[in-house]
């Protein structure tokens, strides 16, 4: 029973194409985040949604839009994919509040811009 | 600028000796350091985590230290075995909900276990 999924697992387009991530969790949690792995294996976080509201939001282009349409699921949606937007994206979740940082991380989406 | 650092992109050891990982950061307002393991192919997994009013904290062969005057910490595994292969990360958060719980990860070491 897994805690964080995403789907797809891999995802190859063509610049241009608008693309989307699924994540989902069931662990309860009240927040929930995006991370992007570039090609260097650096772990940056783009997006935080606490109860469906955005609160962390770094400097990623316009072009990736999150939508959290309640606690367990967090999409991103990219527009007009480029490529170096070639990365893997990981998805996570924790409950804040409690004293732990501790994040569970979804198993990744691979995407591939050609 | 990189607030955490892992100047060791990977690591060799013999299994049943000590594994040392390292950690630096430069942000004194991190309050929470955090290990994760990262197996190819798939998300990090929590290893262990450290409060700053603490300078270590053990869970069987894994222990994390932490020297913040140096702005330092490391995990130490001991012994290790073979299964231990893999990237361990760094992490750091400060407190603050307008941190949103954000996490900050340092490029990862690659660990070897050799039986």
């Amino acid at each position: 029973d897994t805690a964080v999924s995403q789907t797809p697992k891999y995802l190859v387009t063509q610049m241009g194409n608008d693309k989307s991530i699924k994540c989902e969790q069931n662990l309860g949690h009240d927040t929930m985040y995006w991370y992007k792995q570039d090609s260097k294996k650096f772990l940056k976080i783009m997006f935080s949604y606490n109860n469906k509201e955005l609160i962390i939001n770094e400097t990623v282009p316009n072009r990736f839009s999150p939508k959290s349409p309640d606690k367990a699921h967090l999409n991103l949606h990219i527009n007009s994919l480029e490529l170096g937007d070639s990365a893997v994206y990981f998805c996570a979740s924790s409950q804040l509040g409690t004293g732990s940082y501790e994040q569970y991380f979804g198993p990744g989406t691979r995407l591939t811009v050609t | 600028d990189q607030q955490v650092k892992q100047n060791s992109p990977s690591l060799s050891v013999q299994e049943g000796r000590i594994s040392i990982l390292n950690c630096d950061y430069t942000n004194s307002m991190f309050d929470y350091f955090l290990w994760y393991k990262k197996y190819p192919a798939e998300g990090p997994t929590f290893l262990i985590s450290i409060s700053s009013i603490k300078d270590k904290n053990e869970d069987g062969r894994f222990t994390v230290f932490l020297n913040k005057s140096a702005k330092h910490l490391s995990l130490h595994i001991v012994p290790s075995q073979p299964g231990d292969s893999a990237v361990y990360f760094c992490a750091a958060s400060a407190k603050g909900y307008n941190q949103g719980g954000k996490l900050i990860f340092g490029q990862g070491t690659e660990l070897s276990v050799k039986p």
